[in-house]
């Protein structure tokens, strides 16, 4: 079974504009989290997705969205990008209420 | 809101010795679970153990094993006959069972192992 799977790997952009990263979950795997993995703050929950819909969201402002397709496919977005959204952004897809969450290998991104 | 807490930004251990990981958390909940992963430099997420808060019995996987004392809110982890490929970070991990698959996780642990 393929394992989760990220793209782009790694991506620079510039203050001010917007990114958009991609997450393909596991085979029959409906939930989809995004984290973000910083020196700083460590690892900080984004938001989860199921069946298309938003269950949890961490803090973080609404220059951050996500969305998941049918196909439990799911996207995040940052828009107005700033110096300290570099980071690297872990997705992870699990059966729901399941013990284990299957992490993706990441997109790096780094904002100049 | 949750708090976890690895003291140890580092730690050390030779090749095929004992090395234990600190973790303590901070809930009202009574229904979660706790988690170690296990981070390589090759960045992908892995998970080590898992602990059901209501299971009294420690869990084990292999050399990998927690000691849990709930009322402490303690949750180390133990690696025996330490290897080469042990070297990561690792992580300590809540999960509430009642907020969905949200992780809250701890600032990690830097494990070297020396041959």
């Amino acid at each position: 079974k393929a394992g989760v799977t990220q793209t782009p790997r790694y991506l620079i952009k510039t203050r001010g504009q917007q990114v958009t990263l991609s997450c393909s979950p596991i085979s029959g795997h409906r939930s989809v989290s995004w984290y973000q993995q910083t020196p700083g703050q460590g690892l900080q929950f984004l938001f989860e997705y199921f069946s298309e819909t938003q269950r949890n969201k961490g803090n973080f402002p609404g220059r951050f969205s996500g969305r998941q397709f049918s196909n439990s496919r799911s996207e995040m977005n940052v828009s107005t990008l700033e110096l300290g959204d570099s980071a690297l952004y872990l997705c992870a897809s699990s059966l729901l209420y399941t013990n284990e969450q299957f992490f993706g290998p990441g997109t790096r991104l780094t904002v100049l | 809101a949750q708090t976890v807490t690895q003291s140890q930004p580092e730690m050390s251990v030779q090749e095929a010795e004992t090395v234990t990981l600190s973790c303590t958390y901070d809930t009202s909940e009574s229904d979660y679970y706790l988690f170690w992963y296990k981070q390589p430099p090759s960045r992908q997420m892995i998970l080590v153990i898992r602990q059901e808060a209501y299971k009294q019995q420690n869990a084990t996987e292999n050399r990998f094993s927690v000691n849990f004392q709930k009322a402490a809110k303690s949750f180390s982890l133990k690696i025996s006959d330490s290897q080469l490929g042990d070297a990561a970070m690792y992580f300590c991990a809540y999960r509430n069972n009642n907020a969905g698959n949200m992780l809250t996780f701890g600032g990690g642990t830097r494990l070297m192992v020396k041959p």
